[in-house]
């Protein structure tokens, strides 16, 4: 089975630092997904990406950026972290453009203090 | 704008009971909904997609352009499927899922 993996299950960082949260997927799947996740707000997505150093936002990309230079690999950066950004980041990826299957990592959960 | 609604953040049904759990969409044009699931301390996982028209573990949603819902029903709830429910919406030639706010399933004995 597909197999998304998220760098960091928990993370705690202060307010202004710089966060990475990476993820790589083992399949060869074209598009990957950055969402967070809160209680009462589902799931927002913060930017997405079709294809090798392509990006999209999605409907919350502000204070995030991504990068894309491997198939394999998303990663996520806050610039400077604030608390607001306390949430559970889901990263997703799917083979094709019709989205026919999501596959999800398990999560990292980033406290800003 | 594409948007899911789930009204309910909870629903607590007792084991044997027949489950339906809301979703309603607004969309202009055709649309591809789907049910994702998250059981205690499990990753997110695709239920079922309305384009497949099947049932999984005896779930089953159909989708209703007239109003504009896909609720996902099962006539008898198990313990088993107490977990967190997403409705998603898929627009047209757009690459991403638009999630709803979730639903909490509880099922009790």
């Amino acid at each position: 089975d597909v197999k998304v993996t998220q760098s960091s299950r928990y993370l705690v960082k202060r307010t202004g630092e710089k966060v990475f949260l990476e993820c790589v997927q083992d399949m060869d799947h074209e598009n990957m997904f950055w969402y967070r996740q809160d209680p009462g707000l589902g799931l927002r997505l913060i930017y997405f990406s079709y294809d090798v150093k392509m990006k999209e936002k999605g409907d919350i990309p502000e204070g995030y950026s991504v990068s894309r230079e491997k198939k394999e690999r998303f990663s996520l950066i806050l610039e400077s972290a604030s608390t607001n950004q306390t949430s559970m980041y889901l990263c997703a990826s799917a083979k094709h453009r019709g989205l026919e299957k999501l596959f999800f990592g398990s999560g990292t959960q980033l406290s800003v203090l | 704008a594409q948007r899911v609604t789930q009204p309910e953040k909870l629903l607590s049904v007792f084991k044997g009971a027949p489950v339906e759990l809301k979703c309603n969409y607004s969309y202009s044009g055709s649309p591809e909904l789907f049910w994702y699931v998250q059981y205690s301390r499990q990753r997110l996982q695709l239920l079922l997609r309305h384009i497949s028209r099947e049932s999984i573990k005896g779930f089953t949603a159909d989708l209703n352009k007239g109003e504009t819902s896909f609720h996902l029903k099962k006539p008898f709830a198990q313990e088993e499927d107490s977990a967190m429910y997403y409705c998603a919406l898929k627009s047209g030639t757009a690459s991403k899922l638009t999630f709803g706010t979730g639903t909490r399933l509880q099922v009790t004995l």
